[in-house]
């Protein structure tokens, strides 16, 4: 299947600091979604997006689809505790009928 | 409304039991997926449904046998799993299988815990 390399694996930051973590695929992609997935939980989509070059933001979330349709990138303003977790992307071709998943980023927020 | 429902929360089984895993939605998505997750790892497809017809079964074995009574029901069937077979099971939905030019967004469920001893 598709492989989708996420970075960085891991992340450890200041309560305050802003974040930044990306996807890239080594195919074209139609759709890029964000998820977030507390332990134990199921993932909670955070923010959808379908054409190159959007921005889209979701309360001190912002995503990007990037121009070359083959990487993703989500940003976080201002982290909170509640921001620990794992983030995924995942992205879907447009030939396909299922999403293909990241490999995550754990985030560690120290208060 | 974008919840799916997943029951049970946690499951504990043995080598020999049989237990059904039970997913609902209500937002009148036509997909449904089966997914494994262990820890730390993205979710790994297992089934999708599109219409209620089984449209990809990505290889599992045949001790998991999904079913979908209807559009807002999706079942696991276990039968004689093994203890690597432990791990969270999601459920999601989506509007439909998507086509080309359109897209959808998956939701996914609270997860099912199993444990094979």
């Amino acid at each position: 299947g598709q492989q989708l390399n996420q970075s960085p694996q891991s992340m450890f930051i200041q309560e305050g600091e802003d974040v930044s973590m990306n996807c890239t695929s080594s195919s074209i992609f139609n759709t890029w979604l964000w998820y977030k997935q507390d332990p134990g939980e199921g993932p909670v989509l955070l923010i959808a997006l379908y054409k190159a070059g959007e921005l889209t933001s979701n309360g001190r979330l912002t995503a990007q689809f990037g121009i070359t349709r083959k990487d993703s990138f989500l940003n976080i303003s201002a982290s909170i505790p509640s921001d620990v977790g794992i983030y995924f992307c995942a992205g879907r071709t447009n030939t396909g009928n299922q999403f293909y998943f990241g490999t995550g980023t754990s985030l560690t927020v120290i208060p | 409304d974008t919840e799916v429902t997943q029951t049970p929360k946690h499951l504990v089984m043995g080598m020999t039991n049989k237990k059904s895993l039970k997913c609902e939605q209500h937002m009148g998505h036509r997909a449904m997926y089966w997914y494994k997750q262990k820890a730390k790892k993205p979710p790994e497809l297992m089934f999708v449904y599109s219409y209620e017809k089984l449209s990809i079964n990505e290889s599992v074995p045949s001790r998991f046998s999904p079913e979908c009574p209807n559009s807002s029901l999706l079942n696991l069937h276990l039968h004689a799993l093994q203890p690597e077979d432990s791990a969270l099971y999601l459920c999601a939905s989506s509007q439909g299988l998507l086509r080309r030019g359109t897209s959808y967004e998956q939701y996914f469920g609270p997860g099912t815990r199993l444990t094979v001893t």
